[in-house]
């Protein structure tokens, strides 16, 4: 156990609707990462929180949107979904904001898009 | 662009064997490399990670990685393999922040 929470596990839902998937990070972790895992792309980065304010940007849609609230937990806010945004979306969390300090996976959400 | 290549999609040895992963990655300065495992329903956990000095690394679970800078190389390596060591193992780059970027995976096998 990383010490890393996401919520919910498992999410099903239909194209055109919107999802938020939330994420607890491990007790006195400042930062916050999301990640998306699918069939086609692999694991890529998504973005970046430190304390509040995002830190960095990978490839992450318009229609996805992220947020890191003052207790330090996160959301990521996914609308307007399609087919091909089925996929397992990590969230990690590290205690600094660089590569130096490591990151913890919370165990996913697995999203399906019907 | 960084990038990162593990060439073997899948890998089956069997228990008891030696195992070597192969990483190769693209990357304009010195480059921060790790690897991590996810074992079946589970998040990523870091095995070990190279920032500089010496060029083989030790990890968790008895493996090694070893950084070669004139290949853009970073395999990893157990001398032993376990049944419990099968699952998917991914090799990343740091691109600068906390981003991390991974290959497609290797997935492992332990034949008994």
């Amino acid at each position: 156990d990383s010490g890393v929470t996401q919520t919910p596990k498992h999410l099903i839902t239909a194209t055109g609707q919107r999802v938020t998937l939330r994420c607890s990070p491990r007790s006195g972790d400042l930062s916050v990462y999301w990640y998306q895992q699918s069939l086609d792309q692999g694991l890529q980065f998504l973005i970046q929180y430190y304390n509040g304010e995002e830190r960095a940007k990978g490839n992450i849609l318009e229609r996805f949107s992220a947020q890191q609230f003052p207790d330090l937990h996160s959301e990521l806010n996914l609308s307007s979904l399609e087919l091909g945004d089925s996929a397992l979306y990590f969230c990690a969390s590290s205690d600094g904001q660089g590569l130096y300090n490591e990151q913890f996976f919370g165990p996913g959400t697995r999203l399906t898009v019907l | 662009a960084q990038s990162v290549t593990q060439p073997d999609i899948h890998i089956t040895v069997s228990e008891g064997a030696s195992l070597e992963l192969r990483c190769n990655y693209s990357y304009g300065a010195t480059p921060y490399l790790f690897w991590y495992v996810q074992s079946p329903g589970q998040g990523l956990q870091l095995l070990l990670k190279y920032f500089s000095g010496d060029t083989l690394v030790q990890g968790i679970k008895g493996f090694e990685a070893e950084f070669k800078r004139s290949q853009s190389s970073f395999n990893l390596r157990k001398p032993s393999v376990h049944w419990s060591d099968a699952a998917e193992y991914f090799c990343a780059v740091g691109a600068g922040g906390g981003k991390l970027i991974f290959g497609q995976g290797t997935e492992l096998s332990v034949k008994p």
